[in-house]
């Protein structure tokens, strides 16, 4: 595709829902990345893939948390037991190499649980 | 740790007239790569420019330009000609050449006044 995409745009889930956000990198790109943006502050690293090997979940906040990309092409970032605190942006970027100068970001997810 | 510091939190400039937008990093590292992205009210994250540490040659794309101290652990962002559309929040951005993660800062918001 012509950039990184993400859906949905929005969610608005309660509190204890699971939610399954979906990010779809640059095609051709080996590296996807997850951030975490809270409001007002700059994006913050949750985890990365080089194809489907998750390589780095140091940014996870906790096991309520993960992520996967089984085809080492769309990824899905889920949280369970949704808490308030997890309301957000979620974004995600992609690299055509590992450790490439540049990340491309999506528009992202943002995430409001009530 | 890699820590990412913007102290402007607002900026505001004339159109048509030259703004600076100040970052400092903290780092140990010799070899790294810095940006600047634009966060317009769309909340796409949009790549701005892009120096790496080894460059002793400040990077311009078009109206902007950076100024990259690296004794001094500086990089600050000047916009010049500001037009309406630069209207936005602008992260700097860290990331190690050694690493996968991205650092941000907390972001300016600079509003460009008609």
């Amino acid at each position: 595709g012509a950039g990184v995409s993400q859906s949905p745009r929005y969610k608005v889930t309660k509190r204890g829902q699971d939610v399954a956000l979906r990010c779809d990198p640059i095609s051709g790109h080996v590296s996807l990345y997850w951030y975490r943006q809270a409001l007002g502050q700059g994006p913050e690293f949750l985890t990365y893939f080089n194809y489907e090997a998750q390589q780095d979940k140091s940014g996870l906040p906790n096991d309520r948390f993960s992520a996967e990309r089984p085809e080492g092409s769309i990824s899905t970032l889920t949280i369970q037991r949704t808490e308030q605190r997890d309301s957000a942006m979620y974004r995600c970027a992609s690299s055509l190499v590992p450790r490439e100068k540049t990340q491309y970001f999506g528009p992202g997810t943002r995430l409001l649980v009530l | 740790a890699q820590t990412v510091t913007q102290s402007q939190p607002e900026m505001s400039v004339q159109e048509a007239e030259t703004v600076t937008l100040s970052c400092t990093y903290d780092t140990s590292e010799s070899d790294y790569y810095l940006f600047w992205y634009k966060q317009p009210p769309s909340r796409q994250m949009i790549l701005v420019i892009r120096q790496e540490a080894y460059k002793q040659q400040n990077a311009t794309e078009n109206r902007f330009s950076v100024n990259f101290q690296k004794a001094a652990k500086s990089f600050s962002l000047k916009i010049s000609d500001s037009q309406l559309g630069d209207a936005a929040m602008y992260f700097c951005a860290y990331r190690s050449a050694g690493s996968n993660d991205m650092r941000f800062g907390a972001g300016t918001r600079l509003t460009v006044k008609p």
